[in-house]
C-alpha cells in the first residue's frame, strides 16, 4: 500500500547540532509539506514543495531548510537546533491536482536539550 | 491575515449523545475548510472538507459539518458518538491566494464517556 513515512520517530539532540528529519511518500504526490505541532498552536506550516527542485517558505520557516531532489522525499534540516524547536514534526503530501487534500505521516518527536 | 478559533479546548460527552465542535475563522480571501482527527501518537486524518458547492458536507465516521459564510463558521457535528471517537479534532483553513497558507485551530479534545 502507498504510504508516507517519517524517520526517526523520536530524536533527542543538543543545542547547536544539525538535525535532519526524513519524510518519504510512495503515492507519487507532487506536493509535500512540513508542519510543527505545539501545545496551544495547532499545526504551523514550516516549508512546502510543489515538485522537484521547488521549495517555499511557510509561516515559521526561520531556522529550517528543505530540499527536493526527487518526488518521494522532502527532508527537513535544522541547521543549528535550538530549544525552541522542540516539537512534534509532521510531514504531509497531496497530489498535483488536489493540493488541499493532504495526507499526514505519523510524526517525529524532536527534543532539543 | 487568516485565523481559526476553536471555541472549546475540551468537550466531554456521553456515549451515544450528539456532539458539536465549534470552529470560527476570519479571512479576507476565499478559503477552503477542513476538519482533521488525530488519535494519540498518530498523524492527522482528514475527516471532511469544504471546497465549494453544498454547504453541508459529510465525512467519514458519521461526521458532518456546515459551512456558514455569514457567520464564518464551520462547526463539526455527529448525531451519536462512540467511545472510539475520543481524539483531538482540528479545524483548518487553507488559502492559495498569493501563496499557499494553512492555518490550523488549536484543537478540541473530544472525550467520550461510557
Amino acid at each position: 500500500d502507498a504510504e508516507i513515512t517519517q524517520s526517526p520517530r523520536h530524536k533527542i539532540t543538543e543545542t547547536g547540532r544539525q538535525v535532519t528529519l526524513a519524510c518519504h511518500q510512495t503515492w507519487n504526490h507532487n506536493n509535500m509539506f512540513w508542519y510543527r505541532q505545539d501545545l496551544g498552536h495547532g499545526l504551523r506550516l514550516i516549508h512546502y514543495s510543489y515538485g522537484v527542485h521547488d521549495t517555499n517558505k511557510g509561516e515559521v520557516s526561520d531556522g529550517y531548510s528543505v530540499s527536493r531532489s526527487n518526488t518521494e522525499d522532502l527532508p527537513l534540516t535544522l541547521e543549528s537546533a535550538a530549544s525552541s524547536q522542540t516539537s512534534v514534526y509532521f510531514c504531509a503530501s497531496s497530489e498535483a491536482g488536489n493540493v488541499y487534500e493532504q495526507y499526514f505521516g505519523p510524526g517525529t518527536r524532536l527534543t532539543v536539550t | 491575515a487568516q485565523s481559526v478559533t476553536q471555541l472549546d479546548s475540551q468537550v466531554p460527552v456521553f456515549e451515544e449523545a450528539p456532539v458539536e465542535l465549534r470552529c470560527n475563522y476570519s479571512s479576507s480571501v476565499s478559503v477552503y475548510l477542513f476538519w482533521y482527527v488525530q488519535y494519540p501518537n498518530q498523524g492527522l486524518q482528514l475527516l471532511l472538507k469544504y471546497l465549494s458547492g453544498s454547504t453541508l458536507v459529510k465525512g467519514i465516521n458519521g461526521f458532518e459539518a456546515e459551512f456558514n459564510k455569514s457567520q464564518t463558521s464551520f462547526h463539526l457535528r455527529k448525531p451519536s458518538v462512540h467511545i472510539s471517537d475520543t481524539a483531538e479534532y482540528f479545524c483548518a483553513v487553507i488559502t492559495n491566494n498569493g501563496g499557499f497558507k494553512t492555518i490550523f485551530g488549536a484543537g478540541t479534545r473530544l472525550f467520550v464517556k461510557a
